[in-house]
């Protein structure tokens, strides 16, 4: 029973680098979400979807790109890595979001230098 | 707008002693309340959710009441034991904002034997 699954778990970037954040998830969910967490900040919402072929931005997208071509998979792309996106990453899917919980997957640590 | 505070940690206390992590929160509608908890190197994890006042949510010994009127969703566990050491999250999701988990600053616990 696999749920999300991140990869990577560590990555090391240069600044001007570009690199994508996988995720995937086996439970059929529509929703996928991308969270940053920063320390003192708690987790900070970069992009969303609501299903296949539909993405928006949360609360601090720029910067990052995502794509939503399956239900399964939900990559987060950098397109130019800065210090500032020095961070850790959460990919979370959730059946619906009103009343049930939303799946973390194991996280991906990410440092720009 | 929507927010959730949560109390500053770390907090430190003693096995066995009673556990308070205060969450208040601000909502332009009637959101649903969760509690989820981050162990150490692991994703975030739903410890128990609450979804309309007065509505009591309840796991692993953990308790956390819907108080409307206060605005809050108070964590509490009447005998804490080594291994509830984590970080805890207040978190919020309203119905008119699909797949946006609104979460506090994160609280660390740390339980001495």
């Amino acid at each position: 029973n696999a749920g999300v699954t991140q990869t990577p778990k560590f990555q090391v970037l240069k600044t001007g680098q570009s690199m994508t954040l996988q995720c995937a998830q086996d439970m059929n969910h529509e929703y996928m979400s991308w969270y940053r967490q920063d320390p003192g900040m708690g987790l900070r919402l970069i992009h969303y979807s609501v299903g296949a072929g539909i993405t928006d931005q949360g609360e601090v997208p720029n910067g990052y790109n995502v794509s939503r071509s399956t239900t399964e998979d939900f990559p987060l792309r950098l397109l130019s890595a800065a210090p500032s996106q020095t961070s850790v990453y959460f990919c979370a899917s959730s059946r619906d979001t009103v009343n049930t919980e939303a799946f973390f997957g194991q996280g991906t640590r990410l440092t720009v230098v | 707008g929507n927010s959730v505070t949560q109390m500053e940690g770390p907090v430190t206390l003693s096995e066995e002693a009673f556990l308070t992590i205060n969450c208040t929160y601000t909502a332009t509608g009637y959101p649903s309340l969760f509690w989820y908890v981050q162990y150490p190197g692991e994703g975030l994890q739903l410890l128990l959710k609450a979804t309309k006042a007065d509505d009591k949510g309840s796991n692993k010994g953990f308790e956390a009441t819907y108080r409307k009127e206060t605005t809050s969703f108070h964590l509490e566990k009447g005998s804490v034991q080594v291994s509830d050491s984590a970080v805890y999250f207040c978190a919020l999701i309203l119905y008119s904002s699909a797949s946006k988990i609104i979460f506090g600053s994160g609280t660390r616990l740390s339980i001495r034997p």
